[in-house]
């Protein structure tokens, strides 16, 4: 079982549909959740941490967490052909030191106009 | 978000040459930084961590002696791939930790190389 797994996609919307992306993580302990688009050919950007059971809102996108069924999401609201990119689930378990994360292998999101 | 540079964003070499890539952290103080590798619709690969003021500490499977890594101040960290060979030819990017905001990664643009 990976340490952080997602749907490695292709996710397709059409345009202002809502986006879900899941990830679920096999390490009870982890402590800090974040989300990073990656557009082709790009580094990776962070768009949402999220560090305690609930939803967490910015802008168009809300992530939400819940440690009892290590599972986290992000919902993109409005969904716009520029949101199309990969998208990373990324975990920094306590146990680590220095603050390393996990990364899931990514859900490549396509947003139809 | 806080931002990372990082220099060049390219560079193409012969075999056999060294190249040295910079990463700094404009807005904050880094106490670590992290060096990654992503080839072509690949996931990213961490390759090592680096500590100011102290050694690397490098991922299974990667040679120290052939990515040196030097972490001189609290916004700067440096990659040294010596020796360079095609197979090298990738896209590396680096991150600084956040460590006092949950420990948050930003990302600097990456620096693509290519060994000829």
């Amino acid at each position: 079982q990976k340490e952080v797994e997602q749907n490695s996609g292709p996710l397709s919307v059409p345009e202002g549909a809502i986006a879900s992306l899941n990830c679920t993580y096999s390490d009870r302990v982890s402590q800090s959740f974040f989300w990073y688009r990656q557009y082709s050919g790009k580094s990776p950007e962070l768009i949402m941490s999220i560090y305690s059971n609930g939803d967490k809102e910015d802008g168009r996108f809300t992530a939400q967490l819940n440690k009892a069924s290590q599972y986290v999401s992000l919902l993109i609201r409005d969904s716009q052909p520029s949101d199309s990119a990969t998208y990373l689930c990324a975990v920094n378990r306590v146990r680590n030191q220095g603050g390393k994360l996990i990364f899931g292998q990514g859900t490549e999101l396509s947003v139809k106009p | 978000g806080a931002v990372v540079s990082q220099h060049p964003s390219w560079v193409i070499c012969k075999s056999g040459t060294s190249v040295k890539i910079e990463c700094r952290s404009l807005d904050f103080q880094a106490t670590t930084m992290f060096w990654y590798r992503q080839f072509p619709k690949q996931s990213l690969m961490l390759m090592a961590t680096s500590n100011e003021g102290s050694k690397a500490t490098y991922e299974q499977g990667v040679e120290k002696d052939k990515f040196l890594i030097n972490h001189a101040s609290l916004t700067l960290s440096t990659l040294t791939v010596t020796s360079a060979h095609p197979e090298d030819s990738s896209f590396y990017i680096c991150s600084a930790l956040r460590a006092e905001h949950h420990n948050e990664q930003f990302f600097g643009p990456g620096t693509r190389l290519t060994v000829l």
